[in-house]
């Protein structure tokens, strides 16, 4: 098992430009999580997976992020237009989803994105 | 709506005593779940412990334990005998039963001094 995989590690981008962040979640688990993290706002919700059907995207940005998961191996969060101020550390995580909402995230290694 | 509190923002203890971290979080639910997770200095986040809102008793694992006061809606993390390798960045999170996100508090950084 090699856990939630998350490529490139380091992404640099003018601004401007586009941004796609990928993301591989541990086989079997049926819910992903993306976040955001900068040293001001901590870990930022952003939007969440079930089944590979989007649920609750109310963290993300309105204009320029879209996260999509195609196939239950893997999801994308792509930034157009990319600004200094999405300058951070974007982390996927996935869990098993039961019934009730207890079950631990497991967390990749995150995406660093810098927009010079 | 959800949120979650760290108040402390850095604590420095010594080797192999025992440390306390605080959390506190507002909900309209009467059936959640906390967290505590641990980001080290290479970036990755692991689950520590979690504390079922229904539970009366306080979840232990290792040397991990949790003070879990309902009324006062707090979950501190207890750490006892702690170690250098323990020095990391402590974060609370909440989830309501049946809900979707996860809500984590800005973390609190502990430093483990020998």
């Amino acid at each position: 098992n090699a856990g939630v995989i998350q490529t490139p590690r380091h992404k640099v981008t003018g601004k401007g430009q586009e941004a796609t962040l990928w993301c591989e979640p541990i086989s079997g688990h049926s819910a992903v999580f993306w976040y955001r993290q900068t040293i001001v706002q901590g870990l930022e919700f952003l939007t969440y997976f079930r089944n590979q059907a989007p649920i609750d995207d109310s963290g993300m940005p309105k204009e320029r992020f879209s996260a999509q998961m195609p196939n239950q191996s893997h999801s994308t969060l792509k930034i157009q237009s990319t600004q200094p101020q999405d300058s951070a550390v974007y982390l996927c995580a996935s869990s098993l989803e039961q019934q009730i909402s207890n079950e631990r995230l497991f967390f990749g290694h995150g995406t660093k994105l810098s927009v010079l | 709506a959800q949120k979650v509190t760290q108040t402390q923002t850095s604590i420095s203890v010594m080797e192999k005593t025992t440390v306390t971290m605080d959390c506190v979080y507002e909900t309209q639910d009467s059936s959640y779940f906390l967290f505590w997770y641990k980001q080290t200095a290479s970036g990755e986040i692991v689950f520590l412990i979690r504390q079922d809102s229904y539970k009366k008793e306080n979840a232990t694992v290792g040397h991990y334990s949790l003070n879990f006061q309902k009324p006062k809606s707090s979950i501190g993390l207890i750490i006892t005998a702690t170690q250098i390798e323990d020095s990391a960045v402590y974060f609370c999170a909440m989830r309501y039963t049946n809900a979707y996100k996860v809500i984590f508090g800005k973390g609190t950084h502990l430093h483990v001094l020998p």
